[in-house]
């Protein structure tokens, strides 16, 4: 298996932009994450779904900040208008409700997002 | 509700030196706990994990941890240093039951000094 996938990598814009990430979870899990890491706040967890559905999305720091997992193999996360102060890492990770493996979560490469 | 709580944010060792990284945990059920790493410019890495089997757990890269209940710790600790090692550990808990989210700590910075 390839593990989780993201794209881009990397991805400068400029403020006011809209910004779409992109992350194929791990064929097969039921779960996906998305978290947001930075110098300042550390690893936040922004989102997650369980079978294409938001569970919780308390994390999600305002209103310009949207997920969606249309399908089971893939989700964005978009954010729209983009600020400076968005500039971070993001992170998508998906696991599994069983297995032995249940509850580890694997995470893909992240997104460097930077928004001057 | 849980919670971890990693002991310094930075701990430096030399190459061949014990590792030891501290971690408690806070949580109103039996918990699953992990060990995850993450080396520069990329995504975290599972290294370890317990799910109320074995209080002794291996990983890998030679890395174990213990599970105290009673201490509600669950620290990391290699034998020996290797400079490869250098990365953040981040510990990580969930209730146990099939509750999917994680709750991560601030993650320790090893430092590795030749």
């Amino acid at each position: 298996d390839a593990g989780v996938i993201q794209s881009p990598r990397h991805e400068v814009t400029e403020m006011g932009q809209e910004v779409t990430l992109r992350c194929k979870p791990i064929s097969g899990h039921d779960y996906l994450f998305w978290y947001r890491q930075t110098m300042m706040r550390g690893l936040e967890l922004l989102i997650y779904f369980n079978n294409n559905v938001p569970i919780d999305d308390s994390g999600m720091p305002e209103d310009r900040f949207s997920a969606k997992m249309p399908n089971a193999s893939f989700s964005t996360l978009k954010i729209q208008p983009s600020e400076p102060r968005d500039s971070a890492v993001y992170f998508c990770a998906s696991s599994l409700t069983s297995g032995d493996n249940r509850n580890e979560q694997f995470f893909g490469p992240g997104t460097r997002l930077t928004v001057l | 509700a849980q919670s971890v709580t990693q002991l310094g944010s930075h701990v430096s060792v030399s190459e061949g030196a014990l590792v030891l990284l501290r971690c408690n945990y806070s949580s109103s059920v039996p918990p699953y706990l992990f060990w995850y790493v993450q080396y520069p410019n990329q995504g975290l890495q599972l290294l370890l994990k317990y799910t109320s089997a074995a209080t002794l757990v291996k990983g890998i890269n030679g890395f174990e941890a213990e599970f105290k209940k009673s201490e509600t710790s669950f620290h990391l600790t290699k034998p020996s240093a290797h400079m490869s090692d250098a990365a953040e550990y981040f510990c990580a808990v969930n209730p146990s039951g099939g509750y999917q989210k994680v709750t991560f700590g601030t993650g320790t910075k090893l430092q590795v000094i030749p």
